[in-house]
This record gives C-alpha cells, structure tokens and sequence, in this order.
C-alpha cells in the first residue's frame, strides 16, 4: 500500500494568495482526518470526515479555511486568501472508521511570505 | 512529559538501555490512545495503540501502560537503538462518538552511543 498521500510537499506563498493542499487516504479507509503542527501550538484536529462527510470541523481556525471530500480517494484543504500565521506543517490521516489507528501522510510544510 | 510552549522535555538515553516516556493525558473520558513517534521531516508514525478497557500492551520492542486513575500513559522502549531518536507523541480520543485525536506537546528522546 502506497500509504497517505499528500501534495504538494512544500509550498511557498505570498500573504493574500489561495492555498490548496491536496490529500488521497488509504484506499478502503472511510475516514479521513487534516492536522496543522507548529511549534507553539503542536498537532492540532483542523477536520474529519467519514464516508466522505464533514463530521466535526471545530478546529477549522476561520472562515479562511475550508476543507472537501468529494470522493473517498481525495480531499482538499484551502486557505484564502492566506496569511503569515498560516505558516505550517499541514498532515493528512486516514484510518477505518473508528476510533482507530489513524495513518499520516508525510505533510505540506506551507510558508507563507 | 509535559511541555510549554516551545522547549519539549527531552530525555536522554545511552543506546542498549530502556527508554520510558511519559504522558498525562486531559480526557478522564477517553477511551483510545496511540504513541505516534515522528522523525525530522517525516509525519508522525504508529507504534501502539491501547484501548481504555486494558492496562498494558505488547509490541516488539515497545510496552505501553495504561493508569486511568492518574490519567496516565507512558510508553516503554527496549534496548534502544539510534533510530530510536525521535519525538514521540502520546495522542488520546475523547469518545463520544468523535474520532478525532488530541495530541500532546510531545517528548524528544535522543539516543547517547
């Protein structure tokens, strides 16, 4: 299995630009979860869906962000327009419907100027 | 171990020895937790799961303990190696019918050769 897989892998931008980050789960998995890392604030639950359905995107920082499933091999995460504080590592994780071991992808680490 | 902001604990081992770390996690509801280990530029990696009906767990190598009364979890490395240093995370899911998980701040463990 090909694991979780994310695009692209470092993305560099100017404050006010849109951002998308693009994220394909492990085939078979119905869930389908995006973190953000920093430093100061760690890993932090931005939003999950299971079988393709937004479940809880309570961590999604403002209107800014928004997140689609539109089938079970893809999601995407967008930021616009984007600014500095931005700035991150942002994971994708897939797990069977749980809870239940969730399996990361390798990240986006997002700059934002 | 608990961190602050950005300074992570960090605990320091001589390779061949056995490695403990530590996590208090927040939920007195949760009924899964995971050590996540994650290397330099890598997304954080499975290594054990436990599920609150047990209080220890066996993997290879790795031994977690569960302590729902203190609200404790630590996750025991034997005979580290080099690549044992990483960061190593302790995440925990409320329940409740969410299956998103909440991170700690994360241990920073260095193998000594």
């Amino acid at each position: 299995d090909a694991g979780v897989i994310q695009s692209p892998r470092h993305e560099v931008t100017e404050m006010g630009q849109e951002v998308t980050l693009r994220c394909k789960p492990i085939s078979g998995h119905n869930s389908l979860f995006w973190y953000r890392q920093t430093m100061m604030r760690g890993l932090e639950l931005l939003i999950y869906f299971n079988n393709n359905v937004p479940i809880d995107d309570s961590g999604m920082p403002e209107d800014r962000f928004s997140a689609k499933m539109p089938n079970a091999s893809f999601s995407t995460l967008k930021i616009q327009p984007s600014e500095p504080r931005d700035s991150a590592v942002y994971f994708c994780a897939s797990s069977s419907t749980g809870p239940d071991t969730q399996y990361f992808g390798p990240g986006t680490r997002l700059t934002v100027l | 171990g608990e961190s602050v902001g950005l300074h992570l604990p960090t605990l320091s081992v001589q390779e061949g020895d056995n490695s403990i770390i530590n996590c208090a996690y927040s939920n007195s509801a949760s009924d899964y937790f995971i050590w996540y280990k994650q290397e330099s530029g890598k997304g954080p990696q499975f290594i054990i799961d436990i599920r609150s009906n047990m209080d220890k767990r066996q993997g290879q190598r790795v031994t977690v303990l569960l302590n729902k009364t203190v609200k404790h979890l630590s996750l025991q490395i034997a005979a580290t190696q080099p690549g044992d240093s990483a960061v190593y995370f302790c995440a925990e899911n409320w329940g409740g019918g969410a299956d998103g998980l909440t991170f700690g701040k994360g241990t920073h463990l260095i193998i000594q050769p």
